[in-house]
C-alpha cells in the first residue's frame, strides 16, 4: 500500500464551522505533513508531524489546528475560517531518515478541495 | 537558503512536440531533486526523481538528470501527448532530523493541443 488516503474530497463550510480533515497512510511512514496550494501554485507548507510530534508550524493562524492521534493519522481541525482560506490541502508523508529507501521523497494524498462560504 | 526557479510558462505544444522545462536549483550539499505533476483536480503525483549528481530520473517518456556543476534539473520529453497537459512542479528535499522540507519551484502550466 502505498497509498496516502485524505477525506473528505470536498468540503463546503461556513465561516461559524467547524469542521476536520482527515489523512490516513499504511507505509509505515513516521513523518506527516500538512500543505495549503492556491489553483495553479507551488503547495505551502503549514506543518509538519515527525515521531507523532509537531516539529513545524509555518505561523498558520490559530484556526487551523492539527492533530496527529498515531503514527498512520493526520487530521486538521478547521474553525472561523474565512473565504481567502478556500484552498486545496495536501497532505503528504515520507519515511524517517536512515531508512532504506531514504530518498527524501514525500508521497501526496489526492487533497481536500475546501470552500469557506 | 534552498530554493528552486523553474520557467513559469505557461507553455502550449502541439501532440508530439519536444518538451523541455527549464529548473535550476540554490543549495548547500546534495540535496535530492524532484519532478511532482499535477493533473487537473487532482492531487501531486511524484513523476521522477533523482538523489545524486549525475542521476537521470525517467518515468512515462520524461527525463531529467542531476546536473551539480550547473545545479539544474530539467524536465524533457520527446513527444508529448494531450494527457501530459498538466502542471509541473521542479523541487528540492532537504533532509533534517526526522523529516524533510521541500522547497518548490513555482509551477510550469504545460497545455498539448491535438
Amino acid at each position: 500500500d502505498t497509498e496516502v488516503t485524505q477525506t473528505p474530497k470536498h468540503l463546503v463550510m461556513g465561516m461559524t464551522n467547524k469542521k476536520s480533515l482527515k489523512c490516513e497512510q499504511h507505509m509505515g511512514h513516521r513523518a506527516m505533513y500538512w500543505y495549503k496550494q492556491k489553483a495553479k501554485k507551488p503547495p505551502e507548507l503549514m506543518f509538519v508531524y515527525s515521531y507523532e510530534k509537531l516539529s513545524i508550524n509555518e505561523s498558520v493562524p490559530s484556526r487551523f489546528s492539527p492533530e496527529c492521534p498515531n503514527s498512520s493519522l493526520l487530521n486538521l481541525h478547521l474553525h472561523a475560517l474565512q473565504p481567502e482560506d478556500s484552498a486545496l490541502y495536501l497532505c503528504a508523508s515520507s519515511q524517517g531518515r536512515g531508512g532504506a529507501w531514504d530518498t527524501g521523497e514525500l508521497f501526496f494524498g489526492e487533497g481536500s478541495r475546501l470552500t469557506v462560504l | 537558503g534552498d530554493s528552486v526557479t523553474q520557467m513559469e510558462g505557461p507553455v502550449t505544444l502541439s501532440e508530439e512536440a519536444f518538451l523541455t522545462i527549464n529548473c535550476t536549483y540554490t543549495a548547500t550539499g546534495y540535496p535530492s531533486l524532484f519532478w511532482y505533476v499535477q493533473y487537473p483536480g487532482e492531487g501531486l503525483q511524484l513523476l521522477l526523481k533523482a538523489t545524486k549528481a549525475d542521476d537521470k530520473g525517467s518515468n512515462k517518456g520524461f527525463e531529467a538528470t542531476y546536473r551539480k556543476e550547473t545545479t539544474s534539473f530539467h524536465l524533457e520529453k520527446g513527444s508529448v501527448q494531450v494527457s501530459d497537459s498538466a502542471v509541473y512542479f521542479c523541487a528540492l528535499s532537504r533532509s533534517r532530523s526526522n523529516d524533510y522540507k521541500l522547497s518548490f519551484g513555482a509551477g510550469t502550466t504545460v497545455t498539448v493541443r491535438a
